[in-house]
């Protein structure tokens, strides 16, 4: 079965401290992995994705295929961090399947 | 910048009562996807449009849901009767998978439904 799972319903950080929101996907083709974001009051939107290996707001995101992990990582969390993070499986068919989302709350 | 439109923002409505929610997805996209979030989880799909076709709606609870894309446009997603359990966020997101974007779905602000 397609699972995205994400252990962390909150992580809080402090500010300045490294940040990594662990996910784990169990998909028997080759998927394709997301990390959305929800900021306070605003719309779900895409923050990156994996085919692109691009680093988005300071946050980077490696593919283990071994490990089934897409874990997302920033060396210094800011305050603006703070939001709900939802990893994500895109399939062949176009049908995204999301995690649960963690909570991360910087603090000062 | 283009954006996905929903409305209503907010919805309350009393049990066996019909509900209807509007999504006017970014000029141009072909996929257009409702999605139901309940506090606390992640986003889950109940349909998906393919221009006016329903691509997949295995997930949307038939007996009481209905969706659609009459001209591949705006979409509408109509809920008859309501039950409580239906309290929920109503996403709507569309894309159009280009080289680029690879699938990338752009959400609207979802409409918040209370069934009293």
């Amino acid at each position: 079965a397609q699972r995205v799972t994400q252990p962390e319903k909150l992580l809080s950080v402090f500010k300045g401290a490294p940040v990594e929101l662990k996910c784990n996907y169990s998909y028997s083709g080759s998927p394709e992995l997301f990390w959305y974001v929800q900021y306070s009051r605003q719309r779900l939107q895409l923050l990156l994705r994996h085919i692109s290996r691009e680093s988005i707001k300071g946050f980077t995101a490696d593919l283990n295929k071994g490990e089934t992990s897409f874990h997302l990582k920033k060396p210094f969390a800011q305050e603006e961090d703070s939001a709900m993070y939802y990893c994500a499986l895109s399939r062949r068919d176009d049908k995204i399947i999301f995690g649960k989302g963690t909570r991360l709350h910087i603090l000062p | 910048e283009a954006e996905v439109a929903q409305s209503p923002r907010y919805k309350i409505t009393e049990k066996s009562q019909a509900v209807a929610f509007w999504c006017d997805p970014i000029s141009g996209h072909a996929t257009l996807y409702w999605y139901r979030q309940i506090l606390g989880q992640g986003p889950e799909l109940l349909v998906q449009f393919q221009d006016e076709s329903v691509v997949d709606d295995s997930q949307l609870p038939k007996d009481r849901f209905s969706a659609e894309r009459l001209k591949g446009v705006d979409s509408t997603l109509k809920i008859q009767p309501a039950e409580l359990g239906d309290s929920a966020m109503y996403l709507c997101a569309s894309s159009s998978p280009t080289a680029v974007s690879y699938n990338e779905q752009f959400f609207g602000p979802g409409t918040r439904l209370t069934v009293l």
